[in-house]
């Protein structure tokens, strides 16, 4: 069945450092990828989302590729702030899953001052 | 903005106890479901509805009760409580789309309910 895999964390990070955290995926069909954010005490929003291969999606800084040859996603950003502290979920649906979503466990990042 | 409500954001309950967690979505979405998520186990599937009156189990179903009599509305039963349930509730809601065999479009999730049974 479909499945995602992201990096463990925490990730510990000083302000204005660069941030990739990976994100590779199995699924059959032609999936939607997704990165969801968590922010303390909140439920999870939507980060930034590509529904097709090679697209790359983008918001607030933070991008991401959907690489069908590698089956990855990976969340980068060039210069993180201390706001961005959160756990980060990468997340597939489609394909001949529907659309129910599959998540990743999430990985917890911290951004230090 | 999607909103979805959860009607409140901590419960405790006492073992056996039959528990009601609300949620309502101001989107007209037909798509609901409802998740728990503890520490190291990441998000979990308990149910969803693709339509009123329409309910699938998802990955841990056993102990757990959906109701969707109205198109905004999703409620989880706890039958009878335990304290292996105790854990922050996630109600989520998605459009559904013809393209992409629905899956393109995102989940809008509540803020949560932090539920205890002692």
């Amino acid at each position: 069945g479909n499945s995602v895999t992201q990096m463990e964390g925490p990730v510990t990070l000083s302000e204005e450092a660069f941030l990739t955290i990976n994100c590779t995926y199995t699924a059959t069909g032609y999936p939607s990828l997704f990165w969801y954010v968590q922010y303390p005490g909140e439920g999870l929003q939507l980060l930034l989302k590509a529904t097709k291969a090679d697209d790359k999606g983008s918001n607030k800084g933070f991008e991401a590729t959907y690489r069908k040859e590698t089956t990855s996603f990976h969340l980068e950003k060039g210069s993180v702030q201390v706001s961005d502290s959160a756990v980060y979920f990468c997340a597939l649906s489609g394909g001949t899953g529907g659309f129910k979503t599959i998540f990743g466990a999430g990985t917890r990042l911290f951004v230090k001052a | 903005d999607v909103k979805v409500t959860q009607s409140s954001r901590y419960l405790v309950k006492r073992t056996g106890e039959k528990v009601f967690l609300e949620c309502v979505q101001d989107m007209d979405h037909e798509n609901m479901f409802w998740y728990r998520q503890d520490p190291g186990l990441g998000l979990r599937l308990i149910y969803f509805s693709y339509d009123v009156k329409m309910k699938e189990k998802g990955d841990i179903p056993e102990g757990y009760s959906v109701s969707r009599e109205k198109k905004e509305r999703f409620s989880l039963i706890l039958e009878s409580a335990s304290t292996n349930q105790t854990s922050m509730y996630l109600c989520a809601s998605s459009l559904y789309s013809k393209t992409g065999q629905g899956g393109n479009q995102p989940q809008h999730f509540g803020d949560g309910t932090r539920l205890s049974i002692l």
